[in-house]
């Protein structure tokens, strides 16, 4: 299993606020900076949210994320269509090791 | 552009072996740490290693230590990924991608599109 715990599904109608959780340790999440990428079905990960709660240039401000000790937290508003897609914390870890969540596949209903 | 572009992989037998390269373009190579994740069918991202800018330090999962070996030439703007004694497991595509930050910020700003692996008899 993950070092880093998602749910494994999440999903809302369209403009809903969706949120994702991501729930870690003192070692990873509550010593480092976190991360979210974003998967599209059939593409490669793209950084969606760094150092725990900056956009990439390009990123919609419909995404926003934060944290709190050792859990974090993505949270999408004005839900669209084009955002149903796979949602991966991720972290470095004192173990000297990177550590992504399970994953979370969001369908927009 | 700044682009990442991964090539080696195919079908190889179960205790083979296999390099994976990773060219890189549109930047300074030698400024940025470098990562592996692969993905199995189906199934989530997995970290495989880190190696810093220099090549001074090598991290790799529990998963592949022992196995999987990184490296890289910042003259020929490429890191690799040299596969050993490859198990079922380690079927997957395999993504190579820039570090942006601090060694440890795990913020991977750019990715390849990924290369195959598929181990099987």
């Amino acid at each position: 299993q993950s070092v880093l715990t998602q749910p494994p599904s999440a999903s809302g109608t369209p403009g809903q606020r969706v949120t994702i959780s991501c729930f870690g340790s003192s070692s990873n999440i509550g010593s480092y900076t976190v991360n979210w990428y974003q998967q599209l079905p059939g593409t490669a990960p793209k950084v969606l949210i760094y150092n725990n709660d900056q956009r990439p240039s390009g990123v919609p401000d419909r995404f926003s994320a934060s944290k709190s000790r050792t859990s974090a937290s993505l949270a999408i508003s004005g839900l669209q269509s084009e955002d149903e897609a796979d949602y991966y914390c991720a972290a470095w870890d004192d173990s000297l090791k990177g550590a992504f969540g399970g994953g979370t596949k969001l369908t927009v209903l | 552009q700044v682009q990442l572009v991964e090539s080696g992989g195919g079908v190889v037998q179960p205790g083979r072996s296999l390099r994976l390269s990773c060219a890189a373009s549109g930047f300074t190579f030698r400024n940025y740490g470098m990562h592996w994740v692969r993905q199995a069918p189906g199934k989530g991202l997995e970290w495989v290693g880190v190696i810093w800018y220099d090549g001074s330090n090598k991290y790799y999962a529990d998963s592949v230590k022992g196995r999987l070996t990184i490296s890289r030439d910042n003259s020929e703007n490429t890191v690799s990924l040299q596969m050993n004694s490859l198990r079922a497991e380690d079927t997957a595509v395999y993504y190579c991608a820039r570090n942006l930050g601090v060694s440890n910020s795990f913020h991977m700003d750019v990715w390849g599109r990924g290369t195959t692996v598929t181990v099987s008899s």
